[in-house]
């Protein structure tokens, strides 16, 4: 059974770091891209950031470029991110998502992870 | 980036309604288009993938349509486990982006 299984959120304050972590498994971890997908409180969804199987490409949303770096340990089954210069808006549910075979739809999501920017 | 229109905001229908959804793109994404179900405190579940190839384990009440621009999402007879949130993605193209979602609500 797969599994996705975020954590690290947070209360933090405006300009502070953060990182949340995704343990994976049920599947062959290196072998699929995976993706953050974030969602602000009763809002919808948003696409946040791209990794693919060997880490050797990584795609952001403008609103994180710069800020936010996606990493990932294919020996820890693991999925990461790095949050810096935290925003109010940045305030959301943290999902990470299996991509379902490289091309961009996501079939496997975590529960996701809590962060909330607030002084 | 491209926009989605996704039409209506808001769906008030009863059970065993025939109901449609519809995603519009600013631009044309071929068939890089996804539908997800969210039910309230729950992550969204993959329905269709590839425009209108239907996921593994989804009911086949549930059926996708279009390509280009303009995408439908269908549900033949609605259930009561199908009142919930839809959302449409597209892969086409960076950054992947969803459309504004549509509520399916209880009439």
């Amino acid at each position: 059974e797969v599994q996705l299984v975020e954590s690290g959120g947070v209360v933090v304050q405006p300009g502070g770091s953060l990182r949340l972590s995704c343990a994976a498994s049920g599947f062959t971890f290196d072998d699929y891209t995976m993706h953050w997908v974030r969602q602000a409180p009763g809002k919808g969804l948003e696409w946040v950031s791209l990794i693919s199987w060997d880490g050797g490409s990584t795609y952001y949303a403008d609103s994180v470029k710069g800020r936010f770096t996606i990493s990932r340990d294919n020996s820890k089954n693991s999925l990461y991110l790095q949050m810096n210069s935290l925003r109010t808006e940045d305030t959301a549910l943290y999902y990470c998502a299996k991509d379902i075979d490289g091309s961009g739809s996501f079939d496997y999501w975590g529960q996701g992870t809590l962060v909330t920017v607030s002084s | 980036a491209i926009w989605m229109t996704q039409s209506p905001s808001l769906l008030s229908a009863s059970t065993g309604d025939r109901v449609t959804i519809s995603c519009r793109m600013s631009q044309g994404i071929s068939s890089y288009l996804a539908w997800y179900q969210q039910k309230p405190g729950k992550a969204p579940e993959l329905l269709i993938y590839a425009a209108s190839t239907l996921q593994s384990g989804v009911p086949s009440r549930f059926s996708g349509s279009g390509s280009g621009t303009d995408f439908t999402l269908t549900i033949s007879c609605l259930q009561s486990e199908d009142f919930a949130t839809y959302y449409c993605q597209q892969y086409y193209s960076f950054p992947r982006t969803f459309g504004q979602g549509t509520k399916v609500e209880i009439k």
